[in-house]
């Protein structure tokens, strides 16, 4: 089982629409937790990043809950502009700390 | 703040030369640099960790021998790809930490823009 997981897509989803992402993660003990987004042939770029609490930054809302190991990312009113992989980044300090980068889902807005 | 650079952005070259690849912190000093590598349509997996004066942790099935890495200041990790081979031919992506960063911050990695490799 990989350490973190991600549905690998492709999502194809029309402009306006909301789209959800999940990743999973298999390490309890993770402690820090992200969603960067990558563009083709582009190095990767934090979206945001993860609290339990819950946080919103504009169309996107991200989710944490440790109890079932489980993040997410829900994107409102999609543009064509989000079009890209979207990446789960569980940072862990089991010896040194490190990313786990996820497999990444991708996304294409159709106009 | 928190700019990473990444030179050169591409390289292509002959199978058996060695090809350096350089990282630097811009704005921050670094202790510690990481170097991922990404294939077509995969995420990127970490090579190796760089510390600052002293050797490099690598992760499992990464010859060490074959990717040398050097990080003589904080603001300065080095890649070299020895020998490469057309399999070597990949996106090289390195990112530094700032320790010196608030909150979560301080977890954060930033990236460079990477460089793509390819060994004719």
């Amino acid at each position: 089982r990989k350490e973190v997981e991600q549905d690998p897509g492709p999502f194809n989803v029309p402009e306006g629409a909301t789209v959800a992402f999940n990743c999973t993660y298999s390490n309890s003990a993770s402690q820090s937790f992200f969603w960067y987004r990558q563009d083709c042939r582009k190095e990767p770029k934090l979206l945001m990043s993860v609290y339990s609490s819950g946080n919103e930054d504009g169309r996107f809302t991200a989710q944490l809950n440790r109890a079932s190991q489980y993040i997410s990312l829900l994107i409102r009113d999609s543009k064509l502009s989000d079009s890209a992989t979207y990446l789960c980044v569980v940072t862990t300090v089991s010896g040194t700390y490190k990313y786990i980068f996820g497999t990444g889902t991708r996304l294409k807005v159709l106009a | 703040g928190a700019v990473v650079s990444q030179h050169p952005s591409w390289v292509i070259c002959k199978s058996g030369t060695s090809v350096k690849i350089e990282c630097r912190s811009l704005d921050f000093q670094a202790t510690t640099m990481f170097w991922y590598r990404q294939f077509p349509k995969q995420s990127l997996m970490l090579m190796a960790t760089s510390n600052e004066g002293s050797k490099a942790t690598y992760e499992q099935g990464v010859e060490k021998d074959k990717f040398l890495i050097n990080h003589a200041s904080l603001t300065l990790s080095t890649l070299t790809v020895t020998s490469a081979h057309p399999e070597d031919s990949s996106f090289y992506i390195c990112s530094a930490r700032d320790p010196l960063a608030r909150g979560t911050g301080n977890n954060e990695q930033f990236f460079g823009p990477g460089t793509r490799l390819t060994v004719l």
